[in-house]
């Protein structure tokens, strides 16, 4: 079974530039999680996907950050305009979701972010 | 508000000697608790998981945690370290419902393996 996949692995951009980030998760997997993680520190959810639906968007950074999840399947996250802050490592994650249970979610190897 | 806190930033040990990752939590509720294990490059792997059910908890890799209320714990523990061990450790706890968890991360421990 193919992991969650995430593409670039690496970005090098100026500021001011715009950037994506793109996630496809396990397959079956109709929970995606975009985490941000900063050096050094542990990773902070952005947004929680549940299908196309955007449920958990209280992170997120709504004046230069975007995601969509249109088809209910990958997932693109957006920055417009980058700043230097947001050199970082952004993760994407997934999982199933099943009422009255633990749902592991499974992690993406991430895209490094850096912001010249 | 629920809330890990990881002691050391850095834990150094000789391949074969005892590892401790000590964690300690905050909740108002029963938690559910993990650690995962971060690789140079790569995504978090699940190392294993406290959902209430037993106390000491079996993982990958030869890794066990033991859950204490009393001291508001989850340390890591293995025997015996393995150079391949070296990587970055985090704790975490899952806040909110059963069926969908938000999770809250320590700022990890980075587990340094010297021959």
């Amino acid at each position: 079974e193919a992991g969650v996949v995430q593409s670039p692995r690496y970005k090098i951009i100026e500021k001011k530039q715009p950037v994506a980030f793109w996630c496809n998760p396990i397959s079956g997997h109709n929970t995606l999680y975009w985490y941000l993680q900063n050096l050094g520190q542990g990773p902070e959810l952005l947004i929680r996907y549940e299908n196309e639906e955007a449920v958990d968007d209280s992170q997120l950074p709504k004046d230069r950050f975007s995601a969509e999840r249109l088809k209910g399947v990958d997932s693109t996250l957006k920055i417009q305009p980058a700043e230097l802050g947001d050199s970082a490592v952004y993760l994407c994650a997934s999982s199933t979701r099943t009422s009255g249970a633990y749902n592991e979610q499974f992690f993406g190897p991430g895209t490094r972010l850096t912001v010249l | 508000a629920q809330s890990v806190t990881q002691l050391g930033s850095h834990v150094s040990v000789s391949e074969g000697a005892l590892v401790l990752l000590r964690c300690n939590y905050s909740s108002s509720v029963p938690p559910y608790l993990f650690w995962y294990v971060q690789y140079p490059n790569q995504g978090l792997q699940l190392l294993l998981k406290y959902t209430s059910a037993a106390t000491l908890v079996k993982g990958i890799n030869g890794f066990e945690a033991e859950f204490k209320k009393s001291e508001t714990s989850f340390h890591l523990t293995k025997p015996s370290a393995h150079m391949s061990d070296a990587a970055e450790y985090f704790c975490a706890v899952s806040v909110g419902n059963t069926g969908f968890q938000k999770l809250v991360f320590g700022t990890g421990t980075r587990l340094l393996v010297s021959p």
